[in-house]
């Protein structure tokens, strides 16, 4: 069982440049979730969904969009990459009726945009 | 507002003690339910133990237990025994709601180092 597997694991950008970073899973979760990490701080919220089709804003989502059209994917798009957007972005998804809808976490995707 | 603090400096601590985490939250719904992650030095989110707000007892899991006081709106972490594996960043996250979207706040986190 994979999980939830995030790509690329580090990626470099320039300033203007645009991507698409990876996020599936293969445990038929539901919802799912986009966080970015900064040295130093907490995680904080950028985009989530509760299913295929239904996707909404979370604390930082400016600079960000999000799909979902399966239950497995939840690719982030940046546009237009910027210096602020230089974190350690973590996809994440949990299951509606589970224990305590605990989240299981990707790995990880480091980003610098120089 | 910051819905979850946590303002603890560094720790150092000794192989074989116990370390306690300090977090305290804020919510007005009656709801929630309150995480705890372990990120080591190699990057992942790894889940620790879980306290719902109508949990009658504190939760325990293995050598984790969390220090739940309602009316003080602390949800501290206890680790016992301290291992050289528990060398890592520790946060705690916060649901707010019985479950709705099941979106997470997280603090800052608190850094600790174990020593021999």
């Amino acid at each position: 069982n994979a999980g939830v597997t995030q790509t690329p694991k580090f990626r470099i950008l320039k300033i203007g440049q645009s991507m698409t970073l990876q996020c599936t899973q293969d445990m038929n979760h539901n919802y799912m979730y986009w966080y970015r990490q900064d040295p130093g701080m907490g995680l904080k919220l950028i985009y989530y969904s509760v299913g295929a089709g239904i996707t909404d804003k979370g604390e930082v989502p400016n600079g960000y969009n999000v799909s979902r059209s399966t239950t497995e994917d939840f690719p982030l798009r940046l546009e237009l990459a910027a210096p602020s957007q230089t974190s350690v972005y973590f996809c994440a998804s949990s299951l509606k009726g589970s224990d305590n809808y605990g989240y299981t976490f990707g790995s990880g995707t480091r980003l610098t945009v120089v | 507002a910051q819905k979850i603090t946590q303002t603890q400096p560094g720790m150092f601590v000794q192989e074989k003690e116990a370390v306690t985490l300090d977090c305290t939250y804020d919510t007005s719904d009656p709801s929630y339910g309150l995480f705890w992650y372990k990120q080591p030095s190699s990057g992942e989110m790894i889940f620790l133990i879980y306290q719902g707000s109508y949990d009658q007892q504190n939760a325990t899991e293995g050598r984790y237990s969390l220090n739940f006081q309602k009316a003080r709106k602390s949800a501290n972490l206890v680790i016992s025994a301290s291992q050289l594996g528990d060398s890592a960043m520790y946060f705690c996250a916060m649901r707010e709601g019985l479950y709705g979207n099941n979106r997470l706040a997280f603090g800052k986190g608190n850094q600790v180092v174990v020593i021999p």
